[in-house]
């Protein structure tokens, strides 16, 4: 089944303790991003990634950094958390060959942090 | 990627059919008319999408007008699986590097 994976699903941690959200699609796309999401926001774009080792920053990239080695993971790594970062986290993948334009979202992590 | 216009909320009962309005108005040749909806607590789903020409797939129909000016998306059935927030989005041929921009969509309650 064609799908975007994240891991974990929820998390509660504290101020300045590293984590990472992983992110894994099975249907070989050449883009990946990530978006958050906050009530009265909308969606908004942190990152995002046209192909392997090619990454730009979207519209909200403070205090997030990622990394693309392989072309079916796309990890978002939060070095030092902050309560602004408590948000929805959605990892998202879509095709740039087809041209469609269908980007598929995995299921969201909520990050609390305290 | 152009602006679109849609009614904060609706209303259906379960079993019948619901359309959704999108105006956009400042609609560009080459924009595709994409449909995402948002179930509670999950990620954002592809509903639809299409250019001229009205649209059909296992979930949903795309009306889009003659003008391109405005769509409507028909749920065929409503189901109360069906409530979710519905975007209409602009995304022009070959943006596929560019996010998604959602609107505030429309919140569709389903009625038992």
């Amino acid at each position: 089944e064609a799908q975007v994976t994240q891991n974990p699903r929820y998390l509660i941690t504290v101020t300045g303790k590293k984590l990472t959200v992983t992110c894994s699609q099975n249907m070989n796309h050449e883009y990946m991003s990530w978006y958050r999401q906050d009530p009265g926001l909308g969606l908004r774009q942190i990152y995002y990634s046209m192909n392997v080792e090619v990454t730009d920053k979207g519209d909200v990239p403070e205090g997030y950094k990622v990394s693309r080695k392989e072309k079916r993971n796309f990890p978002l790594i939060l070095e030092s958390p902050s309560p602004n970062q408590t948000s929805l986290y959605f990892c998202a993948s879509s095709s740039l060959i087809t041209r469609t334009d269908t980007q598929y979202f995995g299921p969201g992590t909520r990050l609390t942090v305290l | 990627d152009a602006k679109t216009t849609q009614p904060n909320s609706m209303e259906s009962n379960e079993e019948e059919p619901v359309h959704l309005p999108c105006n956009h108005s400042t609609i560009s040749g080459t924009d595709y008319i994409h449909w995402y909806r948002q179930l509670p607590s999950q990620g954002p789903e592809y509903v639809i999408h299409g250019l001229t020409s009205n649209v059909n797939n296992r979930m949903a129909s795309l009306a889009i007008a003659e003008d391109r000016k405005s769509s409507t998306l028909i749920l065929h059935r409503a189901t109360l699986r069906d409530a979710a927030v519905y975007y209409c989005i602009l995304r022009d041929v070959g943006s596929g590097n560019t996010p998604l921009v959602f609107g505030k969509g429309t919140r569709l309650s389903v009625i038992a």
